[in-house]
């Protein structure tokens, strides 16, 4: 079946600008996830959606970043008034919730997003 | 909250090889370890993953052990090969919240 896929897979923008990455996470997969990936680095918490829970934005790196997921599905991270240190790659990632479960992350091929 | 330490930073091995990769982690309320492979410009993707209820995992040449007293975790990888050749990252959550992930281990597995 279908993964995780993100859009655009590559997005070049100016300082100071605004962008919106997008994830559709797999059907039936409750739980969303948001990371950065910076060159060469580990990856980083953004945001975490699960249901119709509150969001667990605690990875936010500052107040110019914003998720949204609509109708328990897809999900949309902005990033308002771009700044070079914003570069890097963002992964997206979803799972499926079942009863007293841990359950694997799959992630989508990223956005990768360079702030002239 | 949770810190996820990973050490080597970098590994070079022989064809043949085994490599260990360790990692330790500072909140005891962590109960799920996934080792994720990452090869170069593509999307991490999961290759074992361990429960805190259970103390060793193997699927072919890759085996997980987790010692909870110690807050520690290691990937061990058999018989290596060149494919092996990636970037690996360890992780740890409690429950369906948000992986904290090490550093990664760039592994080298020269022919």
């Amino acid at each position: 079946g279908a993964g995780v896929s993100q859009s655009p897979s590559n997005k070049v923008t100016e300082k100071g600008k605004d962008v919106e990455l997008r994830c559709d996470p797999i059907s039936g997969h409750t739980a969303l996830y948001w990371y950065r990936q910076s060159l060469g680095q580990g990856l980083e918490f953004l945001i975490y959606f699960q249901g119709n829970s509150a969001p667990d934005k605690s990875g936010l790196p500052s107040d110019r970043f914003s998720a949204e997921r609509t109708g328990g599905s897809v999900s949309t991270l902005t990033i308002q008034r771009t700044q070079q240190e914003d570069s890097a790659v963002y992964l997206c990632a979803s799972s499926p919730k079942g009863a007293g479960g841990l359950y694997e992350q799959f992630f989508g091929p990223g956005t990768r997003l360079t702030v002239l | 909250g949770e810190n996820v330490e990973q050490h080597p930073s970098t590994l070079s091995v022989q064809e043949g090889d085994s490599a260990v990769i360790k990692c330790t982690y500072s909140d005891s309320a962590s109960n799920y370890f996934p080792w994720y492979k990452q090869e170069l410009g593509k999307r991490p993707q999961l290759i074992i993953d361990i429960r805190s209820n259970v103390g060793e995992k193997k699927d072919q040449r890759i085996a997980v052990t987790l010692n909870k007293t110690a807050k520690h975790f290691s990937l061990h990888i058999t018989e290596t090969q060149p494919e092996d050749s990636a970037v690996y990252f360890c992780a740890a959550s409690t429950g369906f919240q948000k992986l904290v992930f090490g550093t990664g281990t760039r592994l080298l597995v020269s022919p």
